[in-house]
């Protein structure tokens, strides 16, 4: 079955340091890939998708991620943090010919230091 | 625009209460979904309705019964709730099971079951 594997639940960052989140995938056919933020108490954001055209997909408020087949990851990275990038991030995947279902990794939650 | 919306934000109810979630969304999406989240937890998914017509239920207990009256809203009525159910529930929307597989959600109604 399609897993997602999102490393390390806890990130820290200071204000003005890159951030790289891991998002590793299990497939052998490339599937739709998401990252999705959400900040305490709201519901889920979506950061930037990978429907299999360009491999660097760039997103909203800075983000980035490179969809590496070879290694079958995503990793979402933003070169700056702010202190309001503070949130709980989702990497997702909806496998090829799966209609309906996204599968979610267990979340990475990003802490930005003064 | 891409908004779903979801009311109530907040809801308190008694084990013996009948209540009911309702979603909303105006992008002309044909798919649209239910979601639990726990605390520190991804989204689990509950039920799938495309078309309007209920296309996965993910084995949810049936004091949960969600309803689809037309293609923009999404009930999800609640009876005889346990304190477990406490969680923040989720609806989002997609195009639909052929088109652009991106989900969008709304923020959520956080519900505490007393």
């Amino acid at each position: 079955a399609q897993s997602v594997t999102q490393l390390g639940s806890h990130v820290s960052v200071s204000e003005g340091a890159l951030v790289l989140l891991r998002c590793n995938y299990s497939s052998s056919v490339p599937p739709y890939l998401f990252w999705y933020v959400q900040y305490p108490n709201q519901g889920l954001q979506l950061l930037l998708k990978y429907t299999s055209a360009a491999t660097l997909v760039k997103g909203i408020n800075g983000f980035e991620a490179e969809f590496k087949k070879s290694e079958t990851s995503f990793h979402l990275t933003k070169p700056s943090a702010h202190m309001s990038d503070a949130a709980e991030y989702f990497c997702a995947v909806r496998p090829l010919g799966d209609t309906d279902k996204l599968i979610f990794g267990t979340g990475t939650r990003l802490q930005v230091f003064p | 625009d891409t908004e779903v919306t979801q009311t109530p934000k907040h809801l308190v109810m008694g084990m013996t209460n009948k209540k009911s979630l309702k979603c909303e969304q105006h992008m002309g999406h044909r798919a649209m979904y239910w979601y639990k989240q726990k605390a520190k937890k991804p989204p689990e998914l509950m039920f799938v309705y495309s078309y309007e017509k209920l296309s996965i239920n993910e084995s949810v207990p049936s004091r949960f019964s969600p309803e689809c009256p037309n293609s923009s809203l999404l009930n999800l009525h609640l009876h005889a709730l346990q304190p477990e159910d406490s969680a923040l529930y989720l609806c989002a929307s997609s195009q639909d099971r052929t088109g652009d597989p991106t989900q969008y959600f709304g923020p959520g109604t956080r519900l505490l079951v007393l």
